[in-house]
């Protein structure tokens, strides 16, 4: 398909583990977004880039949170020594360019459960 | 973090029925975006605002950007089954990022 994938599409870990999250942004587009939704609650941004600039970081919640895309396509969002209230969907979207009147297409999203 | 102010958090409805919602802030955006995502999904976009005062339409939805900027409603008219999910508004002032809503939860009685 031509959307946004991500994988895996449920991720259970224990709390203390590390994970990573992975998002295929639409090909030919050149910014790409990580969100979290949790439980009744709206999106919340947390990571953005856009070509080759320096990410926009400014809205990881904690240095556990990192992520990279590689080769300005496929991103992964680590999350290391989980805690329980990081269970929640991670959401990845993509643009064809960046911050603007630009739609966003989403991904399935990740459900973690951190038990 | 910035959050806009979304109304109702849930509606339930009869099949039929019309809905609206509506999403405030303190800020002043230059687009309002609403989407829909159903369970499982991610959430897709229904209708792009984009400037104060538009009114647009996409089938049965239909949507205005307040004339304060600060405003903006979603309104749903004779409701299906289909129509249930979880409506969020966003909103963006310029190239800054998108704010989002908490969303409607959506329930249609058939």
């Amino acid at each position: 398909g031509a959307g946004v994938s991500q994988s895996p599409s449920n991720k259970v870990t224990e709390k203390g583990k590390d994970v990573e999250l992975r998002c295929d942004p639409i090909s030919g587009h050149t910014a790409l977004y990580w969100y979290r939704q949790s439980l009744g609650q709206g999106l919340e941004f947390l990571i953005y880039f856009q070509g080759n600039s320096a990410p926009d970081k400014s809205g990881l919640p904690s240095d556990r949170f990192s992520a990279e895309r590689t080769g300005g396509s496929v991103s992964t969002l680590t999350i290391q020594r989980t805690q329980q209230e990081d269970s929640a969907v991670y959401l990845c979207a993509s643009s064809l360019v960046g911050w603007g009147p630009e739609t966003q297409y989403f991904g399935p999203g990740t459900r973690l459960l951190v038990l | 973090g910035q959050q806009l102010n979304q109304s109702p958090q849930s509606m339930f409805i009869q099949e039929g029925e019309d809905v609206s919602m509506n999403c405030t802030s303190s800020s002043i955006f230059n687009t309002w975006l609403w989407y829909k995502q159903e369970p499982g999904e991610g959430p897709v976009l229904l209708i792009a605002l984009y400037k104060a005062g538009e009114l647009t339409s996409n089938g049965r939805l239909t949507a205005q950007f307040g004339i304060t900027r600060k405003d903006s409603f979603l309104n749903i008219s004779a409701s299906i089954p289909s129509d249930v999910g979880i409506y969020f508004c966003a909103g963006q002032g310029g190239s800054e990022k998108l704010v989002f809503g908490k969303g409607t939860k959506l329930t249609v009685n058939p």
